[in-house]
């Protein structure tokens, strides 16, 4: 079956420094969105992606982060000068066209540590 | 802007029984679609079941079940004969037919007891 996959598992960082967090979609999906989740929180949308382009972004999406598409199989999310407060799980997630089937396939995450 | 409501912030039930997770919505909306995702210790994100606003049933996948009931608002998740691997967290998430971004619940943590 396929499945969205995400790397790194785990990414231990410095404040202040640049990362790059990876997702491979499903292959004929064409919407890519971002979550995060604070420990113990509630799950947090930042970012959709179609066509080449962010569709829609939240509050939390600002000028520190970015994303990416730079082939046609990964889909990036970099957060530049990362803060303490970055710390969380990074969902990436992808469904097929809407009329076809709302369903996010999520990845298994990224666990961000900033240290 | 859209709030979901999970009330139940845990929840210990007996294994084979069946368990009703709440969750309600607040949405001006007519077009919108309702979610259940498994979160299990381990951390990924499971899909589980889809309601949308115009479907006249409720949507069911194996054990899985929603009760939608769209003029009170609720979607409730009910699981039938619990397993000890039905452990986890429970998010319930909306989505406006307009855009897809989903809006989350904060969760219920489900124990099921041997």
């Amino acid at each position: 079956e396929p499945e969205v996959t995400q790397t790194p598992s785990h990414q231990v960082t410095q404040m202040g420094q640049e990362v790059i967090l990876r997702c491979v979609p499903i292959s004929n999906h064409l919407y890519f969105y971002w979550y995060r989740q604070i420990l113990g929180q509630k799950v947090e949308f930042l970012v959709s992606f179609y066509n080449n382009e962010i569709s829609e972004k939240s509050e939390i999406f600002d000028d520190q982060f970015s994303v990416e598409r730079p082939d046609g199989s990964n889909f990036t999310l970099k957060i530049r000068s990362t803060k303490l407060e970055d710390s969380a799980m990074y969902f990436c997630a992808s469904s097929e066209a809407p009329g076809q089937s709302y369903e996010q396939y999520f990845g298994p995450g990224t666990r961000l540590t900033v240290t | 802007a859209q709030k979901i409501t999970q009330t139940q912030p845990g929840m210990f039930v007996q294994e084979k029984e069946a368990v009703t997770l709440d969750c309600t919505y607040d949405t001006s909306d007519q077009s919108y679609g309702l979610f259940w995702y498994k979160q299990p210790s381990s951390g990924e994100m499971i899909f589980l079941i889809y309601q949308g606003s115009y479907d006249e049933q409720n949507a069911t996948e194996g054990r899985y079940s929603l009760n939608f009931q769209k003029a009170r608002k609720s979607a409730n998740l009910v699981i039938s004969a619990s397993q000890l691997g039905d452990s986890a967290m429970y998010f319930c998430a909306f989505h406006h037919d307009s855009n897809y971004q989903l809006i989350w619940g904060a969760g219920t943590k489900l124990i099921i007891k041997p």
